[in-house]
């Protein structure tokens, strides 16, 4: 069935470091990937998204392009702020249902 | 523009008793979805509804679980004789109609079911 591995964390990293969280996939056919974002608390908040491959989805300075010869969305950013502390899903879509990584924890330290 | 309204956020039970989880989706959107989320885990997939109808029922338990989306009012995913393993945030999302499997889901704040 499909599934989906992200990088074990947590990752704790200074203001304006450089982010990249791995995520690789199994799937069956061509499916939708993306990166889900939950802050404490809070459902979760869709970050970006890449529907076929060689797609970058992007949004708040966040990027990950759709590699399907690795079979991987790794997500990245350039400067990290502390705002950007929060857990982070990878998630891929097919036949409507999303299936979920196990997320990682981003502590980001002023 | 109200999002995916779920009610309550926090709900406490009794082993034994039931749990009734209700779900709002976004105006206009005529599918939703359930997911569990385990402390330290990533969100399972529970069950996908239209209009009074199950689509997928996949990842539903095969006993005391249930859902239904009625024409009138919120989903209600229901658990009956709740265990201690139940305790876990429920999320709710919702797509518009007509999604495929490139519409992004919405979700939301979830409701955080305690087993006492």
């Amino acid at each position: 069935g499909d599934s989906v591995t992200q990088m074990e964390g947590p990752v704790t990293l200074s203001e304006e470091a450089f982010l990249t969280i791995n995520c690789t996939y199994t799937a069956t056919g061509y499916p939708s990937l993306f990166w889900y974002v939950q802050y404490p608390g809070e459902g979760l908040q869709l970050l970006l998204k890449a529907t076929k491959a060689d797609d970058k989805g992007s949004n708040k300075g966040f990027e990950a392009t759709y590699r399907k010869e690795t079979t991987s969305f790794h997500l990245e950013k350039g400067s990290v702020q502390v705002s950007d502390s929060a857990v982070y899903f990878c998630a891929l879509s097919e036949r409507s249902k999303l299936t979920f990584g196990k997320g990682i924890t981003l502590s980001v330290r002023p | 523009n109200a999002g995916v309204m779920q009610n309550p956020r926090h709900l406490v039970r009794r082993r034994g008793q039931e749990a009734r989880l209700r779900c709002s989706p976004m105006k206009g959107h005529s599918h939703v979805y359930w997911y569990r989320q385990l402390p330290e885990e990533g969100l399972k997939f529970m069950v996908y509804l239209q209009k009074e109808n199950i689509i997928d029922e996949s990842g539903m338990p095969k006993e005391r679980f249930s859902a239904e989306f009625p024409k009138e009012g919120p989903s209600i995913l229901r658990i009956q004789q709740v265990v201690r393993g139940d305790s876990a945030a429920y999320f709710c999302a919702s797509s518009p109609s007509g999604a495929g499997s490139n519409q992004p889901q919405h979700f939301g704040d979830g409701t955080r079911l305690s087993i006492l």
